[in-house]
């Protein structure tokens, strides 16, 4: 098991809703990226924080936004929630910026819009 | 655009018979390749990863995986499978050249028979 978790694992909301998602980092890394897994689909990247700061962003619209605090957990905010939005959300973590070093990702939440 | 594409939904094999799972990827320049194992309402799991030198990686688990730069691929193996390797297998790339995001494939389904 890796040291990053997730909360929820599981949410159900109502289409135009709007929810929150947290991950909590592994010790030592100051890098987060959430994914988005739709089924039967691979992860497709949301965006990464970097030391707070926004570094990198996917092709998702701006009522996906996210956070990353002081001591690197993260959450990921999404508004006005549709069907499609219906996936498994990853939140991974790594130590620095490095593109070789591999991420290690948290069970997800699995969220589902009604 | 970078990307990857593993070509089989589905691969079956017998457990003790050797496994390969397929992956192709396109990127500008030289990659950095990872493959991820996902077991059932579960996060992704590191396997290995290629950053450079020898092409043939090992990994957790008695994985290897095999660098093939002229045919872009980066194939994974096992010299004999468990019933346990049965999961969802998904192989990433990232670009080296400025910032660059982790792309993956759609995934492969491994199933290992008794």
């Amino acid at each position: 098991e890796t040291g990053v978790t997730q909360s929820p694992t599981h949410l159900i909301k109502t289409r135009g809703q709007q929810v929150t998602l947290r991950c909590s980092s592994q010790s030592g890394h100051n890098t987060v990226s959430w994914y988005q897994q739709a089924l039967g689909q691979g992860p497709q990247f949301i965006f990464q924080y970097y030391r707070e700061e926004e570094n990198g962003r996917g092709n998702f619209p701006p009522r996906f936004s996210g956070l990353q605090f002081p001591n690197y957990s993260s959450e990921l905010n999404v508004n006005a929630l549709e069907l499609d939005d219906s996936a498994l959300y990853l939140c991974a973590s790594s130590s620095g910026q490095t593109d070789s070093t591999e991420a290690f990702f948290g069970q997800g939440t699995r969220l589902t819009v009604v | 655009a970078q990307s990857v594409a593993q070509p089989e939904d589905q691969v079956n094999v017998a457990e003790g018979n050797p496994l390969t799972v397929k992956c192709t990827y396109s990127v500008s320049g030289n990659p950095y390749l990872f493959w991820y194992v996902q077991y059932p309402n579960r996060g992704l799991q590191f396997l290995l990863k290629y950053i450079t030198g020898d092409n043939l990686v090992k990994g957790s688990y008695g994985f290897e995986a095999e660098f093939n730069k002229s045919q872009t691929s980066f194939h994974l193996k096992k010299p004999s499978a468990l019933v346990s390797d049965s999961a969802l297998y998904f192989c990433a790339v990232r670009g080296r050249s400025g910032y660059s995001t982790l792309t993956f494939g759609k995934g492969t389904m491994l199933l290992v028979s008794p």
